[in-house]
């Protein structure tokens, strides 16, 4: 199957610092990347969709101005944290999708970024 | 969207046919349902895909009745290795997105 990458795999950083996550479909052209974020014994949540060549979409709740997503190219798309905190501390996953994942095209996942800030 | 609900956890031991069942009752016209396995600290994997009746591959089935309110999937034989949270997703065309639920979390015992 199609192969994501994350980078970095973890990331310990002081409060108030911006970290950034690079995800990357590696042998295919993703037309449509996610992110998602899972806090301990939780369920993936869905944070934004992001479309190569223009703005992402966030969900409900989660804000475009702390996350902030970049698809420069159909093969790699960045989130990056801004201002860390302790509570942003989590589990950062990305999934990429060549064409429309409702339509039955398959996401692939990266391996996730666990980020924590002290 | 089209939510779903699974049982929060399941308990097996090793050699027994796992069967996992998901609730998705107001899954549309056009929605896929697809199941993906996660392993702690890792992003999930896919396990298979259907639209209806059934769809068996290398690691599991995937049971669909025709009113496709429900899904099952089924895990033949399974080892210490499956322990993990399964989630069953159903695809909202209108919203080209995948929600995932709360997932089942399966435990395998020797």
């Amino acid at each position: 199957g199609a192969v994501v990458s994350q980078h970095p795999s973890r990331v310990i950083c002081k409060s108030g610092t911006s970290v950034k996550i690079e995800c990357r479909s590696l042998d295919f052209q993703a037309t449509t990347m996610f992110w998602y974020r899972q806090f301990p014994k939780q369920s993936l949540m869905l944070m934004a969709t992001s479309n190569e060549g223009s703005k992402a979409t966030y969900e409900q709740g989660v804000e475009k101005d702390k996350f902030l997503i970049n698809h420069a190219s159909l093969t790699l798309s960045t989130l990056t944290v801004t201002s860390a905190h302790p509570e942003d501390s989590s589990f950062y996953i990305c999934s990429a999708s060549q064409g429309l994942a409702a339509e039955g095209d398959e996401q692939f996942f990266g391996p996730g970024t666990r980020l924590t800030v002290l | 969207l089209a939510k779903t609900t699974q049982p929060i956890s399941m308990d097996s031991y090793e050699g027994q046919e796992v069967n996992i069942t998901c609730s998705h009752n107001n899954i549309a016209t056009n929605d896929y349902i697809t199941w993906y396995q996660q392993f702690p600290s890792q992003g999930p994997r896919f396990i298979i895909q259907g639209y209806k009746t059934k769809v068996t591959n290398e690691v599991a089935s995937l049971f669909i009745p025709a009113d496709r309110k429900s899904s099952t999937l089924s895990l033949p034989r399974v080892s210490l290795s499956d322990t993990a949270v399964y989630y069953c997703l159903v695809g909202d065309i209108t919203a080209d997105k995948l929600i995932f639920g709360t997932g089942t979390r399966l435990q395998v015992f020797p």
